[in-house]
């Protein structure tokens, strides 16, 4: 049992299209986020979300737009993709309010633009 | 200012020698935990092990064990009798303030560490 899905995989796709990455957690976490990790594979946070609330917004372009429609899942929307937009991105969950709070994080999504 | 600083681009170790993977971190709040996750050439994102910073003993997991040296601000991960599937990048990563939520981590630039047969 996967405990943090993202689909898909990889996503290779034009300049100025709009794409979307889903992730999903069975972990029963109130938690989730996501992160991007670019070529040099430093990682960095974009969003959060705590039940279904936006907490973390981590000066990211407009054109990424998360939502988070119950707790379990959280999507990435983008819009107009640049080239700049090409990374791998990772979705992870975690349940707040047990002093670690320990994310657990997908297999990550490797977007492409081109 | 880096919050995290990982000083080993890569490590090259023999196989079944233990390995320590340096890691620095940076933060005025007393209240932090500190994180270590593997990333194999697969590419996910593998949780290892977790410090909080009021924690008294050093975090052991299996063959992994943190070196916590609060004074000196450091928390390396200890590998002992490394495998060859421990060939993987290796990330120490810090979450600062209690855990109230969501709150994010900052990550280190990462350790690309190889085990030699």
């Amino acid at each position: 049992d996967t405990a943090v899905s993202q689909t898909p995989k990889y996503l290779v796709t034009q300049m100025g299209n709009d794409k979307s990455i889903k992730c999903e957690q069975n972990l029963g976490h109130d938690t989730m986020y996501w992160y991007k990790q670019d070529s040099k594979k430093f990682l960095k946070i974009m969003f959060s979300y705590n039940n279904k609330e936006l907490i973390i917004n981590e000066t990211v372009p407009n054109r990424f737009s998360p939502k988070s429609p119950d707790k379990a899942h959280l999507n990435l929307h983008i819009n107009s993709l640049e080239l700049g937009d090409s990374a791998v991105y990772f979705c992870a969950s975690s349940r707040s309010g047990t002093g670690k709070n320990i994310q657990y994080f997908g297999a990550g999504t490797r977007l492409s633009v081109l | 200012a880096q919050k995290i600083t990982q000083t080993q681009p890569g490590m090259f170790v023999q196989e079944k020698e233990a390995v320590t993977l340096d890691c620095t971190y940076d933060t005025s709040d007393p209240s932090y935990g500190l994180f270590w996750y593997k990333q194999p050439s697969s590419g996910e994102m593998i949780f290892l092990i977790y410090q909080g910073s009021y924690d008294q003993q050093n975090a052991t997991e299996g063959r992994y064990s943190l070196n916590f040296q609060k004074a000196r601000k450091s928390a390396n991960l200890v590998i002992s009798a490394s495998q060859l599937g421990d060939s993987a990048m290796y990330f120490c990563a810090m979450r600062e303030g209690r855990d109230r939520g969501a709150q994010k981590l900052v990550f280190g630039q990462g350790t690309r560490l190889t085990i030699n047969p």
